[in-house]
């Protein structure tokens, strides 16, 4: 019963390609995110759902697309994939407001671009 | 704009000393302040925060971090360390006011020495 799950957990793909990861959370937060960890385990925000809506965009390339079906799942599409999108990306929920605002991540999507 | 320092790339220890990792932060409202844990190959784990209240507070693992507004620092700390604390730490900050945007330091990375 894991409570932030990603697929696939390791991805290694060519240039070029289109790929998409996954991320579910079974908490019952309202808000999703998704982050890019550098090589040198710099830690950066890319996108933000609440409740299906886009709250936060920071300044990511738009072959990046986050997708919401629901508030329960945030997915993360990578179009034309490029050798410096190769990190680790996490993703994490959180209910944001009375007090809560932990956040909880997921154990990571390893990208590989070659 | 928000912005969080951690001015130590690494800090050693022996076990059994007590250990301290720096955070400084800057927002324009009231912060919310956030310690998490990440151990190689895994998601970062939550540690504590401070949203209000005791400046001092507790979280897992023994660790504790104490909110001094003057000096606008959020230091982890914990009496006596463990080998097995060794990981990388990150300290991170919302601003109260109402962004859902979470900036995380540069992390710390936490050696404690047999």
């Amino acid at each position: 019963d894991t409570a932030v799950s990603q697929t696939p957990k390791y991805l290694v793909t060519q240039m070029g390609n289109d790929k998409s990861i996954k991320c579910e959370q079974n908490l019952g937060h309202d808000t999703m995110y998704w982050y890019k960890q550098d090589s040198k385990k710099f830690l950066k925000i890319m996108f933000s759902y609440n409740n299906k809506e886009l709250i936060i965009n920071e300044t990511v390339p738009n072959r990046f697309s986050p997708k919401s079906p629901d508030k329960a799942h945030l997915n993360l599409h990578i179009n034309s994939l490029e050798l410096g999108d190769s990190a680790v990306y996490f993703c994490a929920s959180s209910r944001v407001g009375g007090g809560t605002d932990t956040q909880y991540f997921g154990p990571g999507t390893r990208l590989t671009v070659l | 704009a928000q912005s969080v320092a951690q001015p130590e790339d690494q800090v050693n220890v022996a076990e059994g000393n007590p250990l301290t990792v720096k955070c400084t932060y800057s927002v324009s409202g009231n912060p919310y302040l956030f310690w998490y844990v990440q151990y190689p190959n895994r998601g970062l784990q939550f540690l504590l925060k401070y949203i209000t209240g005791d400046n001092l507070v507790k979280g897992s693992y023994g660790f504790e971090a104490e909110f001094n507004k003057s000096q606008t620092s959020f230091h982890l700390k914990k009496p006596s360390a463990l080998v097995s604390d060794s990981a990388l730490y990150f300290c991170a900050v919302r601003d109260g006011g109402g962004t859902y945007k979470y900036i995380f330091g540069t992390g710390t990375r936490l050696k404690v020495l047999a």
